[in-house]
């Protein structure tokens, strides 16, 4: 199969502070990406759908100023949190669909806390 | 819109066999993906159904009902290891996948 990686796995920033998690499928290109949070012990949850070289689709309730996402290429998009907040502490996992597989490939997940 | 329901919580003895349901509505559908996830863990993927019927891997098979909107995980010769979530997702192709609240499994001694 595919593989997808996300970079960083771990990270703990300060309230207030921007966090950019990448996301790069490594063996295939990725004209989508999807970008999903989970809380703890909870579903993981889609926030926005991500196009190489258009803007992305934001899920309802989910701030678009606040989660910048970015497609640039179609092995590489990022996920900014902006002035992250203790409630941004969740675990954020990519997907990256693969048309060749015709299936969606998911990188190892960012666990975000912010103190 | 998209409605996925499975159990909460399964227990089950190691060694033994364990069937984890999913009904679901979707407005398309291609095929369904069962995942394992783990504590921590980016889920993993475990199968992926498009045609009605039984797809066995070893020790899990899934099972698909396209007309009943049903799907089922079967896990046999239980393992610890196979102490997770275990999430259930309709897709329909090109299309974010939709999860299930996921089954959170523990297999006992």
């Amino acid at each position: 199969g595919a593989v997808v990686s996300q970079h960083p796995s771990r990270v703990i920033c300060k309230s207030g502070t921007s966090v950019k998690i990448e996301c790069r499928s490594l063996d295939f290109q990725a004209t989508t990406m999807f970008w999903y949070r989970q809380f703890p012990k909870k579903s993981l949850m889609l926030m926005a759908t991500s196009n190489e070289g258009s803007k992305a689709t934001y899920e309802q309730g989910v701030e678009k100023d606040k989660f910048l996402i970015n497609h640039a290429s179609l092995t590489l998009s990022t996920l900014t949190v902006t002035s992250a907040h203790p409630e941004d502490s969740s675990f954020y996992i990519c997907s990256a669909f693969s048309g060749s597989y015709n299936e969606q490939f998911f990188g190892p997940g960012t666990r975000l806390t912010v103190l | 819109g998209q409605n996925i329901d499975q159990p909460t919580e399964m227990t089950a003895t190691e060694g033994a066999i364990v069937q984890i349901n999913c009904t679901y509505q979707t407005s398309g559908f291609n095929g369904l993906f069962w995942y394992q996830q783990h504590a921590g863990e980016a889920p993993t993927f475990l199968s992926y159904n498009v045609l009605d019927g039984l797809e066995e891997k070893g020790r899990f098979s899934s099972f698909l009902s396209r007309s009943k909107g049903y799907s089922y995980l079967l896990l046999k010769e239980l393992q610890m290891k196979d102490s997770a979530s275990y999430l259930c997702a309709p897709e329909g192709g090109n299309t974010p996948l939709v999860f299930g609240k996921g089954t959170r499994l523990s297999v006992i001694a």
